[in-house]
């Protein structure tokens, strides 16, 4: 069974750190691009940073750049979310999703168009900055 | 950058039919396909349409999209509305690489 199982989460000081692991089973997570969602408390879906394959392409959504940094962990067939410099804006619930990024030829416009979507989520897990 | 817009709620009896749009601020959809994200109160979110208007093995036929490219706009139509329809529903895209949301339509079935 494909699952996708988030780490990590917790109650952190504003300004700390937190890691969050999002874990594999059922396939091997490496064979796909990797996002990260969140969701604060009553508010909407946010995408926070992915990660490639082979880890050669990265990004990040301005809010995070330069505070968080998603990597690989091949052996554990995870992605980690390494939190820096938390805020209390950071604070929601952190979703995984795997997708596959590419080209997809569409029939209608005769064209290709760019396909990207989360074919499998994680339950989240909670991150909490506060005082 | 690009923003998607969407109305902040919508509410309709079971068994009709409800369409919920996406609008995006630039000519996006021409280049990237549309997704739809359900999101049950509680639950992790779930893709329920793909590359505009393909569902996801499990998701029943009563969910459809479409997209309209002169106007830069994407619609999720469900049909024959069950209580259990009731959820968030998000639109998504690309900006390269990256994901964008819609600010989410809260649907209400009753």
């Amino acid at each position: 069974e494909v699952q996708l199982v988030e780490s990590g989460g917790g109650l952190v000081q504003p300004g700390g750190s937190l890691r969050l692991s999002c874990a594999a089973s059922g396939f091997t997570l490496s064979s796909y691009w990797v996002s990260w969602v969140r969701q604060a408390p009553g508010k909407g879906l946010e995408w926070v940073a992915n990660i490639k394959q082979d880890g050669s392409e990265i990004y990040y959504a301005g809010s995070v750049r330069g505070r968080f940094i998603i990597s690989r962990d091949f052996a554990k067939n995870s992605v980690n979310l390494q939190m820096h410099s938390l805020r209390a804006e950071d604070t929601a619930v952190y979703y995984c999703a795997r997708h596959l990024n590419g080209d997809v030829y569409d029939y209608v416009s005769r064209s290709y168009r760019f396909s990207t979507w989360g074919d499998y989520w994680g339950q989240g897990t909670l991150v909490t900055v506060s005082s | 950058n690009f923003m998607l817009t969407q109305p902040h709620s919508v509410s309709e009896s079971p068994g009709k039919t409800v369409t919920i749009s996406c609008t995006a601020s630039s000519g996006s959809f021409a280049s990237n396909y549309v997704q739809w994200v359900q999101q049950r109160p509680g639950s992790a979110p779930t893709t329920v349409i793909y590359e505009d208007n393909q569902r996801p093995s499990g998701v029943p036929d009563r969910f459809s999209g479409s997209i309209d490219s002169s106007s830069n706009s994407a619609s999720l139509t469900i049909s024959g509305l069950k209580t259990e329809d009731g959820a968030d529903y998000y639109c998504q895209s690309s900006d390269g690489n990256t994901w964008v949301f819609g600010g989410g339509t809260k649907l209400t079935v009753l």
